[in-house]
């Protein structure tokens, strides 16, 4: 069964860089597919921010790519997101996702979720 | 476009058939997917491709595509069937992945 879990700070200070890891389980980063992070604000709907492919291949949403780097690490089997210069509008729900991209590129798994703040 | 446009509420008597629609000009390229999401939970894939459906998602849900619309439909609908409805598919790039702004189902 495959598993995604998010993990890092859930406080962050207007104008530093928000970093979230996604560790995968049950299944090797390595041997294929797109893995995603979408976010969610309080009360809001669901936000694509970028994925990426097992080979490291990005693709960010144009709303965000000046802010945002998606890098895999996959002697970890781990994904990660980094948005810089943050301001409240990016507190949300954050979400990793795999993409199963065999045929309809659709999320398949998710992780959890994990609140991130952005506060001073 | 990189936009799907979702209705933001419906309601069914429960029992009876609803269906959620998701329009959007990269329909006519790409599938939606189609995601359940209730309060503090992740979405859960529920419909994906033409019309599939992943492991232990009831039959009751089916999913179909006419032009640049894209439908869920739920027939019989059930009290745990209550929750938000996120649609989602690639943008007409390829590129880039858009959601729909949501539609919550209330079941009467």
């Amino acid at each position: 069964q495959v598993q995604l879990q998010e993990s890092g700070p859930g406080l962050v200070k207007p104008s530093e860089t928000l970093s979230l890891t996604c560790t995968v389980s049950g299944y090797s980063i390595s041997s294929g597919y797109y893995w995603g992070w979408i976010r969610q604000p309080p009360g809001k709907g669901l936000e694509w921010i970028g994925s990426i492919y097992h080979s490291g291949s990005t693709y960010y949403n144009p709303s965000l790519k000046s802010r945002v780097t998606i890098s895999v690490d996959t002697s970890k089997n781990q994904f990660s997101l980094k948005l810089s210069s943050v301001t409240a509008a990016d507190t949300a729900v954050y979400y990793c996702a795999r993409v199963d991209s065999s045929g309809y590129f659709h999320f398949d798994y998710w992780g959890q979720g994990t609140l991130v703040t952005v506060s001073s | 476009s990189s936009e799907l446009t979702q209705d933001p509420a419906v309601s069914v008597a429960l029992g009876q058939t609803v269906r959620i629609t998701c329009q959007g000009d990269s329909l006519r390229s790409y599938y939606a997917s189609w995601y359940q999401q209730k309060p503090g939970q992740a979405p859960v894939l529920v419909i994906y491709g033409k019309n599939n459906r992943p492991s232990g998602i009831p039959d009751r849900f089916s999913g179909s595509t006419s032009g640049n619309t894209a439908s869920l439909t739920i027939t019989g609908a059930q009290a745990e069937d209550e929750a938000d409805y996120y649609c989602n598919s690639r943008d007409s790039s390829g590129k880039h992945w858009v959601f729909g702004g949501g539609t919550k189902l209330t079941v009467l």
